[in-house]
């Protein structure tokens, strides 16, 4: 099965970039994804990227994925407050079946 | 959070009674998930159900059941609750119809003490 690690926590400034890291070990996994957490609420589908591609942008967020080291990050360009969140990647698990196998996640915290 | 609702939101109980978790989702979506969350740990899977009628367990499935009563309905049943059940509970629906992998839900959360 898929095994998922990432960074614990990351502290950035208001207004800098937030990069947060994240190993697989499936190659064959089809789909990676982000999600945002809040507190006290769900997750929330934030973007995917297909196994075929290096990378995805999405307004403030871009997703890079190097499938040789099965690394993925996502990148939050001028990040804000309000994206403080606990941040997990998670990939589908081998078979092709949508099960997506979640990271214990990257707390975010945005100081001013 | 749209689409998925879970009750309770919140609920404590003894080592020893039995629960149900309920959740409904009304975008039509054939799968359903829950999970669990404990501190430190991410989500992980305790059982699916991929279409109406079936059932499957996932990472954790011990000391829990489930029920996909209809497409909309999927609940999780603790037959007899233990401290280590103690955690935050979510249900997921996701539609899997080609390139709609983007459409995932979340419901809010149970957040479930057993004393």
């Amino acid at each position: 099965g898929e095994d998922v690690e990432q960074s614990l926590f990351l502290s950035v400034r208001e207004g800098d970039s937030s990069v947060i890291n994240c190993t697989y070990t499936d190659s064959s996994s089809t789909y990676l994804y982000w999600y945002k957490q809040e507190p006290g609420a769900g997750l929330q589908l934030l973007t995917y990227i297909f196994s075929n591609m290096d990378m995805k942008q999405d307004q403030r967020l871009t997703v890079l994925l190097n499938k040789k080291d099965k690394h993925l990050s996502l990148r939050i360009a001028d990040t804000q407050t309000g994206d403080s969140a606990i941040y997990f990647c998670a990939g589908d698990r081998a078979g092709g079946s949508y099960i997506p196998t979640f990271g214990r996640g990257t707390s975010l915290i945005v100081h001013p | 959070n749209a689409g998925v609702t879970q009750t309770p939101k919140f609920q404590v109980l003894k080592t020893g009674q039995s629960m149900t978790l309920q959740c409904a989702q009304d975008m039509n979506h054939n799968s359903m998930y829950w999970y669990r969350q404990d501190p430190g740990m991410g989500l992980r899977l305790i059982y699916y159900s991929a279409s109406e009628g079936t059932t499957d367990k996932g990472e954790v499935p011990n000391g829990y059941n489930v029920s996909r009563l209809n497409k909309r309905e999927f609940s999780l049943r603790l037959e007899s609750a233990a401290p280590s059940q103690t955690s935050v509970y979510f249900c997921a629906s996701i539609s899997i119809a080609g390139v709609s992998y983007n459409e995932q839900f979340f419901g809010p959360g149970t957040r479930l003490t057993v004393l």
